[in-house]
């Protein structure tokens, strides 16, 4: 079966850069979703089709994809923005989904 | 608005059957994919299966195939999930979410404990 790989955890200082990655073979044909959810919450859409921004999420959160890496970046972490984050794409087919394993970010 | 809200999760004993319900509002319900993902306590989320507009395909993750059948009522804006043999490793808050290119709205969730 098709998998998305993220790593489980990135820590980051207040003002710092995070970057969090997720591979996936299909990810030159499929585009990629990253939410962001918190304790008890639903999650909430924060990238679409690999670098698109939602009305209402922070311009400093950004996207970029390259080869069968898509990145989710977080210019000037704030406290706030700790969260689990998880990217969401499909197989080569586009009919399955599928989610990578999530990566605690920690705001130290 | 875009709401989606779920509802039937409960406690329910190993080899036993419950349905779930996702009642939309805010938009042309019969326009989109839908689809129900669950995270398990502590763990990620997982795709279970989806359905598109017309309920004319079908597509489950392969731990569920032939015990859970997704199925959708236009006319009455709602997404089912009907789950059949269930297992402890079935417990989980189980999400309908609207399946768009545009990325997905969710609902808050029901939770499904399956245990004896």
């Amino acid at each position: 079966s098709y998998e998305l790989t993220q790593p489980p955890s990135v820590s980051v200082s207040p003002g710092q850069t995070a970057r969090i990655t997720c591979s996936g073979d299909a990810l030159p044909k499929q585009y990629a979703y990253w939410y962001q959810q918190k304790p008890g919450q639903a999650p909430v859409l924060v990238i679409y089709k690999d670098s698109e921004r939602p009305s209402g999420i922070p311009e400093r959160f950004s996207g970029s994809s390259s080869g069968t890496t898509v990145t989710l970046t977080i210019s000037g972490v704030q406290a706030e923005d700790e969260a689990d984050y998880y990217c969401q794409s499909a197989d080569s087919s586009g009919t399955l989904r599928v989610f990578g394993g999530g990566t605690k970010l920690t705001v130290l | 608005e875009v709401q989606l809200v779920e509802s039937g999760g409960g406690l329910v004993q190993p080899g036993g059957s419950l349905r779930l319900s996702c009642a939309a509002s805010g938009f042309t319900f019969s326009s989109y994919w839908m689809s129900w993902v669950r995270q398990a306590p502590g763990k990620g989320l997982e795709w279970v299966a989806n359905i598109k507009q017309d309920g004319s395909e079908k597509y489950y993750v392969d731990s569920v195939k032939g015990r859970f059948t997704i199925s959708r009522d236009n006319a009455k804006n709602s997404l089912y999930l009907q789950m059949n043999s269930l297992r402890a490793e079935d417990t989980a808050v189980y999400y309908c979410a609207r399946d768009d290119s545009s990325g997905w709205y969710w609902g808050q969730g029901t939770l499904v404990t399956v245990s004896s």
